[in-house]
């Protein structure tokens, strides 16, 4: 069956430390790959999206990795501060014209 | 900056009403899509609207229908509100490539009661 896993458990770190989050998936061929940022209670905000062909890409502390071997992307925020503390979610396409597909999404609780 | 504006944050219905959930967009943008998040199920599609008229069925369309006059505007509708939809429910749009991201709107928290 196609899945797409995110840690179920809220990732806690210290400020200034660098924050790693896991999307894994199975039985899907995507394109793209995407991380969104959600705060309680809004939308999703889309940070960063990954294209098939690329191994890695940076946005200021934000940096995404995608492993098509391994079906595997990683969210990295590098010096990380309390402001960052969010849940984010991982989302890709499988080629089905314009649909996302979501993961559950990781908390991430980023202390002074 | 691209906004996606849902009519309302809170709304409270009693079981039986219909109720209509309405999205506007500003970008032109040619996809909309209705999503409903509830605590560990995450994200789910409900429809998706590729162009103005044109609706197709997501992963949990049952109970509800849309409508796409304009391109602009993406309304969902529950036909007969249950307890069961009480959710948080959030529009999104997108050009009509995913090689761009979503923009969602601030999501209305719908209670059936």
């Amino acid at each position: 069956s196609q899945k797409i896993e995110q840690n179920s458990e809220a990732l806690n770190i210290q400020e200034g430390k660098t924050a790693t989050l896991t999307c894994n998936y199975t039985n899907y061929s995507p394109a793209y790959l995407q991380w969104y940022r959600q705060d309680p209670g809004r939308g999703p905000v889309f940070l960063l999206l990954i294209r098939e062909n690329e191994k890695e890409k940076r946005k200021e502390r934000l940096k995404v990795t995608f492993d098509t071997t391994l079906k595997q992307s990683l969210f990295h925020i590098t010096a990380s501060q309390p402001a960052d503390s969010a849940t984010y979610l991982c989302a890709l396409d499988n080629n089905q014209g314009g649909k996302l597909i979501f993961g559950q999404g990781t908390e991430l609780s980023v202390k002074p | 900056d691209v906004k996606v504006t849902q009519s309302s944050r809170y709304l409270v219905k009693r079981t039986g009403e219909k109720v209509f959930l309405e999205c506007v967009q500003d970008m032109d943008h040619e996809n909309m899509f209705w999503y409903r998040q509830d605590p560990g199920l995450g994200l789910r599609l409900i429809y998706f609207s590729y162009d103005v008229k044109m609706k197709e069925k997501g992963d949990i369309p049952e109970g509800y229908s849309v409508s796409r006059e304009k391109k602009e505007r993406f309304s969902l509708i529950l036909e007969s509100a249950s307890t069961n939809q009480t959710s948080m429910y959030l529009c999104a749009s997108s050009l009509a490539t995913t090689a761009y991201g979503y923009t969602f709107g601030s999501g209305t928290r719908l209670t059936v009661v």
